[in-house]
């Protein structure tokens, strides 16, 4: 069965910091990748995503992620955060033949000001 | 830009009650998904549809829970003889049609259910 495993339930840095969140995922075929954010109060909204090509994608407001095939890994980066970025992240994945996207647990980010 | 929307915002009812959500997608997606989220964990698939047709169900919808989109527009999930464990924020989803399930699905505020 496929899982998604996110190292961090809650990271906690000042503003300016680098950030990078681990996020591993646990299928045998190909996939594809997402990241979304979750503001507090607000809907569920995608950061970024792969499904071909170059593995390091470049998503809103400065993230970026890197898709590792031989780690089974898609972490979340950004070389200096805000604020503002103080929320939930969740990786997910799907299948590329079902539309059924497996959440990890999401990791807090807050940023101190 | 008019989002998915979901209504109601907050249901509260009591254990045994049915209960109905609404979720009216983005105008020119085909795809509709249904996901369960509680406190501490990520959201949790439940059902999908392109247009009318239901084309998949997790296991966690057992046989109290029922949903459909008959006309391939909106959809509703219908919950009977609510349980404590229904307590949980639903969240659908919708996205436009492709090959390889590659299209990013674009989600709404959700209906948070309590169960007194």
């Amino acid at each position: 069965a496929q899982s998604v495993s996110q190292h961090n339930h809650h990271v906690i840095l000042s503003e300016a910091a680098s950030l990078e969140l681990g996020c591993n995922y646990s299928y045998g075929g190909t996939v594809n990748l997402f990241w979304y954010v979750q503001y507090p109060g607000q809907h569920l909204q995608l950061l970024l995503k792969y499904f071909s090509g170059d593995p390091l994608v470049k998503g809103i407001k400065g993230f970026e992620a890197e898709f590792i095939k031989s780690k089974f890994s898609f972490n979340l980066r950004k070389p200096s955060v805000q604020w503002s970025d103080t929320a939930e992240y969740f990786c997910a994945v799907n299948a590329r033949s079902q539309g059924n996207l497996i959440f990890g647990k999401g990791t807090k980010l807050s940023v101190k000001p | 830009d008019t989002g998915v929307s979901q209504n109601p915002r907050h249901k509260i009812t009591k254990r045994g009650q049915n209960v109905t959500f609404r979720c009216d997608p983005i105008s020119e997606h085909n795809r509709l998904y249904w996901y369960r989220q509680t406190l501490g964990q990520g959201p949790e698939f439940l059902t999908y549809f392109q247009n009318e047709a239901q084309l998949e169900k997790s296991r966690l919808l057992s046989d109290r829970f029922s949903a459909e989109r008959p006309k391939g527009s909106f959809s509703t999930l219908e919950i009977q003889r609510t349980e404590q464990g229904d307590s949980a924020m639903y969240l659908c989803a919708s996205s436009q049609g492709g090959g390889a399930w590659n299209q990013p699905q674009h989600f709404g505020d959700g209906t948070r259910l309590s169960i007194l």
